[in-house]
């Protein structure tokens, strides 16, 4: 079955430090990883995706991701945290033999503490 | 608008009453998506349309959900005879392209929270 797993309901970490979390997912064939944010009453918001070709995407907000198929991975990190980087952060999979169809990781609260 | 536009953004209906959820998705994107999000989850997929097309309703929980988008632009989604169960987030979102996730993103509502007594 296709799946997307993010293990931490929440992540800390210290304003300046980096931060990373964590998504794994199980699709077969060749998936399409997305990243997203949702801020405290704001709908979810496109941070990046992963379809094809460097396995180190670029995002918004100096998010990036990196693409590890050996460890079906594709955690979100950025070097340098602010405070305004709190929120939601949700990693989806495109379903197989789909051209719509996402499934979604449970998210993880990212709290950044000044 | 500028973005994508749910409403209500709050409903509480007593069991056994039927909502209707609308949404003004951004002006000529072609996909149009509901999703519900119950606490502490991720969005699960409802429906899909692509105009006015309904091309996937396989998420759609039970046949008390019924989703629509006659002219290609505002959908609403209603829900006949609410029960407990049915209270999550409902969220829309719309994409300039067909199959979105190919290419686009999907620009997401602020979604509308229903909560059945």
């Amino acid at each position: 079955a296709q799946s997307v797993a993010q293990p931490e309901d929440q992540v800390n970490v210290a304003e300046g430090n980096p931060l990373t979390v964590k998504c794994t997912y199980s699709v077969s064939g060749n998936p399409y990883l997305f990243w997203y944010v949702q801020y405290p009453n704001r709908g979810l918001q496109f941070l990046l995706k992963y379809i094809t070709g460097d396995n180190l995407v670029k995002g918004s907000y100096g998010f990036e991701a990196e693409f590890n198929k050996s460890q079906t991975s594709f955690h979100l990190k950025k070097p340098s945290a602010l405070v305004s980087d709190s929120a939601l952060y949700f990693c989806a999979v495109r379903v197989m033999d789909s051209n719509y169809q996402l499934i979604w990781g449970a998210g993880t609260k990212l709290i950044i503490k000044p | 608008g500028a973005g994508v536009s749910q409403s209500p953004r709050y409903k509480v209906a007593k069991r056994g009453q039927d909502v209707a959820l609308r949404c003004d998705p951004i002006s000529g994107h072609v996909s149009l998506f509901w999703y519900q999000q119950a606490l502490g989850q991720g969005p699960e997929f409802l429906t899909y349309f692509q105009n006015e097309a309904q091309l996937d309703k396989s998420g759609l929980p039970s046949d008390r959900f019924f989703a629509e988008r006659p002219e290609g632009s505002v959908s609403t989604l209603k829900i006949q005879r609410t029960q407990q169960e049915d209270s999550a987030v409902y969220l829309c979102a719309s994409s300039l392209y067909r199959g979105s996730p190919n290419t686009g993103e999907l620009f997401f509502g602020e979604g509308s929270r229903l909560t059945v007594l």
